[in-house]
Parts: C-alpha cells; sequence; structure tokens
C-alpha cells in the first residue's frame, strides 16, 4: 500500500505570497490532519478533515485554511505569508481516529523569505 | 503553562540500557495517550497508544500511564542504535477531538 503522499516536498516563497500544499492520503483512509511543525513551537494541529468536513481545528490565524476532496485528498492553504510561518507542514491520514492509527507523510519543507 | 510538557534531552545512553521517556499533563481530560519516534527529516510514525491509563507493551517498548499524577513514560528495553530518535507524546481528550503533542525529546544510544 502506498503511504501518505505530500506535494510539493520543498517551497520557497516571499511575505505577502499565498501558497497551497497537497496530501494524498492511504488509500481507504477518510481522516486527513494537518500540523505545522517549527523548532521553537514543536508539532501543532492546524486541523482535521474527515469525509470532507472539518472535524477539528486548532488555534491558527484564519490565513490557515484548508479543504478536503471527495476522493479524500487533501489541501490546505496560507495566505498573506509572513516569515513565521516557515516550518515543516506534515500531512497524516488515518481510517477513521487519528488517535488509534495515523500515518504521516514526509512533510512539505516551507520557507518564506 | 504547556498542557503537555516534555524534556527535549538530549538524552544520550549506552546501547543495551532501558531508557525512560516521560510526559507530564495538565488537563485531567486527557484520554488518549500516544507516543510516535520521528527519524531526522522524516514524518513522525505512531509507536504506541493508550486509553485511559494502565501499562500497553509492545515489543521492547512499554507504555505507562499515570492518571492520578497525570503522568506518561514509554520504556525502551535493549535498546538499539536504531532507536536514537526524536520521541513525541501526544494526548487528546477524545477520539474526535484534536491531538496535543509533547515538544519531544532526541534521543541517541551509543554503540
Amino acid at each position: 500500500k502506498a503511504g501518505v503522499t505530500q506535494t510539493p516536498r520543498y517551497l520557497i516563497k516571499t511575505r505577502g505570497q499565498q501558497v497551497t500544499l497537497s496530501c494524498s492520503p492511504i488509500s481507504g483512509h477518510r481522516s486527513v490532519s494537518w500540523y505545522q511543525q517549527t523548532p521553537g513551537q514543536g508539532l501543532q494541529f492546524l486541523f482535521e478533515y474527515f469525509s470532507e468536513t472539518q472535524r477539528n481545528k486548532g488555534n491558527f490565524p484564519g490565513r490557515f485554511s484548508g479543504r478536503q476532496f471527495s476522493n479524500s485528498r487533501s489541501e490546505m492553504n496560507v495566505s498573506t505569508l509572513e516569515l513565521g510561518d516557515s516550518a515543516l507542514y506534515l500531512c497524516a491520514s488515518s481510517v477513521d481516529s487519528p488517535q488509534e492509527t495515523q500515518y504521516f507523510g514526509p512533510g512539505t519543507r516551507l520557507l518564506v523569505l | 503553562q504547556k498542557e503537555v510538557e516534555q524534556d527535549p534531552g538530549p538524552l544520550s545512553v549506552p546501547e543495551g540500557a532501558i531508557v525512560s521517556l516521560n510526559c507530564t499533563y495538565s488537563n485531567s481530560a486527557f484520554q488518549y495517550f500516544m507516543w510516535y519516534r520521528q527519524y531526522s527529516r522524516k514524518g513522525p510514525e505512531l509507536l504506541m497508544y493508550t486509553y485511559s491509563s494502565g501499562n500497553k507493551e509492545d515489543g521492547r517498548f512499554t507504555a505507562q500511564v499515570d492518571k492520578s499524577s497525570k503522568y506518561i513514560s514509554l520504556f525502551i528495553r535493549d535498546s538499539q542504535p536504531s532507536d536514537s530518535a526524536t520521541y513525541l507524546c501526544a494526548m487528546s481528550h477524545s477520539s474526535a477531538s484534536k491531538i496535543i503533542f509533547g515538544s519531544g525529546t532526541r534521543l541517541s544510544i551509543r554503540p
């Protein structure tokens, strides 16, 4: 079975731009979660989608948004990028409950200049 | 105060030693407790999860939850150099709530 894939793997943007990151979950998985990982703040939950509906949301500003398609693929968007948005963005998928089984992708490393 | 506290290390032990990794938390509503392992330049990998309190064993790994003390532990027996990684604890209230991660402990096993 193919694992979680994320594209692109690396991205360089400038302040004020927007970015869209993509995640393809493991086949059959309906839940997709997004996380931001930085050296200072660690791994922080952004949001979780289940069957095209946002089921949970972390404490991030509205510039961070996401969606899930009918095939469970998910995208997250960050508008008006700030220097502090530089991070590793990780996507994880699970069949149903992320607490019991959750498989992470390799991440997209975003650098904002 | 963070909801989940974890000593960042680094922790360095000789091969074959028993490793003890710990986290404390402040929210008594947490019911799901997880341990992840993350190798450099990779995404985290779920090692174990425990619901409510008690112990759980899987091979060389044992997870313990003490809800009265708001303290969880991961023990690694017969540690190997391949166990060198960052270990993250994580918790949530329910199967439908967000997961809160600790900051991670960097572990190095010396051959």
